[in-house]
């Protein structure tokens, strides 16, 4: 059973504007969300992350929102730029370190110049 | 900077064949993760290592074992590797108490 969801495996978005990545959960326990991205042949890195106390957290071009009662959360980013085209991973965490990351099975973002 | 490396990038086995999958990571971390990434069913985790000489099973451990010998270094064994196990293999570790994980460049194993 998934307990981490990305819907769409794949979105298509025009340079400079802005792209949407959406991710739902089960776990009413997860506490800790974060977002990965992924080029291929390459290892994932992390990219922005958001704690349950917060609904938003912002760096740069990316700001991760965060609807609890909805138990969704979104990736902005804005502007798109072609360098953005990658796999995006959603993980969750019910607490901090010991306990693996539930992972998404990822959104294929592919920005069009 | 954490840096999680893997001992090969790309690696082409025979059915049948036992399968060594090296990761050595330089942060001290306790935490070290194995997974496996295929398209449409994103990263499943094989196992896990919360320190030195344990294991934990994670999503789909059939098929695979692990070792871990000295703190740094997490090891995935194929122990008779078959076509289904065709795929990206990627190594991860973490501070205990934190949550991101670093991960390592991935190994591209195709078996034949």
């Amino acid at each position: 059973d998934q307990q981490v969801k990305q819907n769409s495996p794949s979105l298509s978005v025009q340079e400079g504007r802005i792209s949407i990545l959406n991710c739902d959960y089960t776990n009413s326990m997860f506490d800790y969300f974060l977002w990965y991205k992924k080029y291929p042949a390459e290892g994932p890195t992390f990219l922005i992350s958001i704690s349950s106390i917060k609904d938003k957290n912002e760096d740069g071009r990316f700001t991760v929102f965060l609807n609890k009662s909805a138990k969704h959360l979104s990736l902005h980013i804005v502007p798109s730029q072609p360098g953005d085209s990658a796999v995006y991973f959603c993980a969750a965490s019910p607490f901090s370190g010991n306990t693996p990351l539930v992972f998404g099975k990822g959104t294929r973002l592919s920005v069009i110049a | 900077d954490v840096k999680v490396t893997q001992s090969s990038r790309y690696l082409v086995k025979r059915t049948g064949e036992k399968v060594f999958l090296e990761c050595v990571q330089d942060m001290d971390h306790e935490n070290m993760f194995w997974y496996r990434q295929d398209p449409g069913l994103g990263l499943r985790l094989i196992y896990f290592s919360y320190d030195v000489k344990m294991k934990e099973k994670g999503d789909i451990p059939e098929g695979y074992s692990v070792s871990r010998e000295k703190k740094e270094r997490f090891s995935l064994i194929l122990e008779s590797a078959s076509t289904n196990q065709t795929s990206m293999y990627l190594c991860a570790s973490v501070d205990r108490g934190l949550y991101e994980q670093y991960f390592g460049p991935g190994t591209r194993l195709t078996v034949t």
